[in-house]
């Protein structure tokens, strides 16, 4: 059973570029997260994704990114217009509950570079 | 105030020496944590639930204290291997997203 799969693993953009971070959750997983961790720092939520819904998006900064987990297919987590401060290791993690007590289990994340 | 705090670290150890490491949470309705292990920033993974009676795996014991909001590791006989940073980490009783401590880096020396 493949666990969680992220994609690319490394990605480097020119500011201005847009970034798109894909998220496979494990087989029988319908409960997405996206995590970011900038240099430096602990790992902060961005956005939560049932399959075709969002549940919370409250850790989204309000301009340029944007979620989706549609109905076929992986989650991706798109980031438009790329700055510097964007650069970080961003984790995707999935379960198979949303409330209460879930073991989130992580992919491997995908480390953006924006030169 | 962080909604979940850690020691600031490093912890610099040597092999065979016993650490703990301490966490404090803001939300006094959390229902349910974890201390959670990261490798050099790769992907966090699960190294123990923690419950208010306390639970031990083999050299972790992990201990809660709900009226402190308090919650704490203790590795005993440290391994190279626990090299590593390690995260303090409470679930948000409304939509299930782990919210994380800062992470506390150990450094165990031969």
């Amino acid at each position: 059973n493949a666990g969680v799969m992220q994609n690319p693993r490394h990605l480097v953009r020119r500011r201005g570029q847009e970034a798109r971070l894909r998220c496979s959750p494990m087989k029988g997983h319908s409960h997405v997260y996206w995590y970011r961790q900038l240099p430096e720092e602990g790992l902060k939520f961005m956005v939560y994704l049932q399959k075709e819904n969002i549940i919370d998006e409250s850790g989204m900064p309000k301009e340029r990114f944007s979620a989706e987990f549609p109905k076929e297919g992986p989650s991706i987590l798109r980031i438009q217009q790329v700055v510097r401060g964007d650069s970080a290791a961003y984790f995707c993690a999935s379960s198979d509950r949303g409330q209460g007590y879930n073991e989130q289990f992580f992919g491997p994340g995908t480390r953006l570079t924006v030169l | 105030r962080k909604e979940v705090e850690q020691d600031p670290g490093p912890f610099n150890v040597p092999e065979g020496a016993t650490v703990a490491f301490n966490c404090t949470y803001s939300n006094s309705a959390s229902q349910s944590f974890f201390w959670y292990r990261q490798d050099c920033r790769k992907e966090p993974k699960l190294l123990m639930s923690v419950y208010s009676s306390g639970n031990e795996d083999g050299r972790f014991t992990a201990q809660l204290n709900r009226a402190s909001q308090y919650i704490s590791l203790l590795i005993r006989d440290s391994k190279l291997s626990d090299s590593a940073t390690y995260l303090c980490v409470v679930i948000d009783n409304q939509g299930g997203k782990l919210i994380f401590g800062q992470g506390t880096e150990l450094s165990v020396k031969p």
